[in-house]
C-alpha cells in the first residue's frame, strides 16, 4: 500500500529564513504528487502539484518543490519565510485509483 | 465560483444523538469527498461520490455513518448514536476530473461529541 511520510511535525524558522518541509513517499507506479497548505481554523488549499513534465513546480507566493523519482520525495522549499506563512502543510500522493493519500503534516512556526 | 461550503461550522453534540453535515460543492465538479481529519493528523478518506454514485466508501467507516447525494449537487453526511471518539473536524471537498485534479476543499464541521 502507497504511503506518505512526513518527518517532521514542527519545523520553527525564523523570519527570512530559508525552509524544507521533506515529503517522502512510497509507490511502485508513476503518481501524482500535491502540497497542501492549512491555515488556522480553514480548510485545505492547494499549494503546488506535480502531474508531469518539470520536476520542479512552484506556487504563486514563492514555494517550491522538486519531485525526486529515486529518491522518492517531494520535499517543498522557500528560500525567505514571512509571518503569513504560518500554517500547516500536508503532502499527498495519489494512488492508483487517483485517491489522495495523505501525510500527518508539518507545521511551520515563524519565529519573528 | 463561490467555493466549497459546509454547514455548519462547528456543532457540539451530546453522546448518543444523531447529527447530520451538509457540504455544498463548486457547481460544476462532479466528484465530491468527505474526510474526516483529528488534531495532528492529515485527512482520512471517509467516502466519495462521482454525481449522485457513491462509488468508495473507507473501510474503516462505521455504519453508523452514511452519506448521500441526492441530485448529484450537494451532499449530506450523517452519524447516528455519536460517540465521544467521533469527535473530529469534518471536511467535504470537491473536485473535477480525478486525473490530477485539485480537490477543492471546505472550511470543514467541527464535531464535538460530549
Amino acid at each position: 500500500a502507497q504511503s506518505v511520510t512526513q518527518l517532521d511535525s514542527q519545523v520553527p524558522v525564523f523570519e527570512e529564513a530559508p525552509v524544507e518541509l521533506r515529503c517522502n513517499y512510497s509507490s511502485s507506479v508513476s503518481v501524482y504528487l500535491f502540497w497542501y497548505v492549512q491555515y488556522p481554523n480553514q480548510g485545505l488549499q492547494l499549494l503546488l502539484k506535480y502531474l508531469s513534465g518539470s520536476t520542479l513546480v512552484e506556487s504563486i507566493n514563492g514555494f517550491e518543490a522538486e519531485f525526486n523519482k529515486s529518491q522518492t520525495s517531494f520535499h517543498l522549499r522557500k528560500p525567505s519565510v514571512h509571518i503569513s506563512d504560518t500554517a500547516e502543510y500536508f503532502c499527498a500522493v495519489s494512488d492508483s485509483n487517483y485517491q489522495l493519500i495523505w501525510g500527518a503534516g508539518t507545521k511551520l512556526i515563524i519565529k519573528p | 465560483d463561490t467555493g466549497v461550503s459546509q454547514d455548519p461550522r462547528h456543532k457540539i453534540t451530546k453522546r448518543g444523538q444523531n447529527v447530520t453535515f451538509r457540504c455544498d460543492p463548486i457547481s460544476e465538479h462532479n466528484r465530491l469527498y468527505w474526510y474526516r481529519q483529528t488534531l495532528g493528523q492529515g485527512p482520512e478518506f471517509l467516502t466519495y461520490f462521482q454525481n449522485e454514485a457513491q462509488l468508495e466508501k473507507s473501510r474503516l467507516l462505521s455504519d453508523r455513518f452514511s452519506a448521500e447525494r441526492p441530485k448529484g449537487s450537494f451532499s449530506t453526511l450523517e452519524i447516528q448514536r455519536t460517540e465521544q471518539g467521533d469527535s473530529a473536524m469534518y471536511l467535504c471537498a470537491s473536485s473535477l476530473d480525478p486525473r490530477g485534479s485539485p480537490l477543492h476543499f471546505g472550511n470543514g464541521t467541527r464535531l464535538t461529541v460530549t
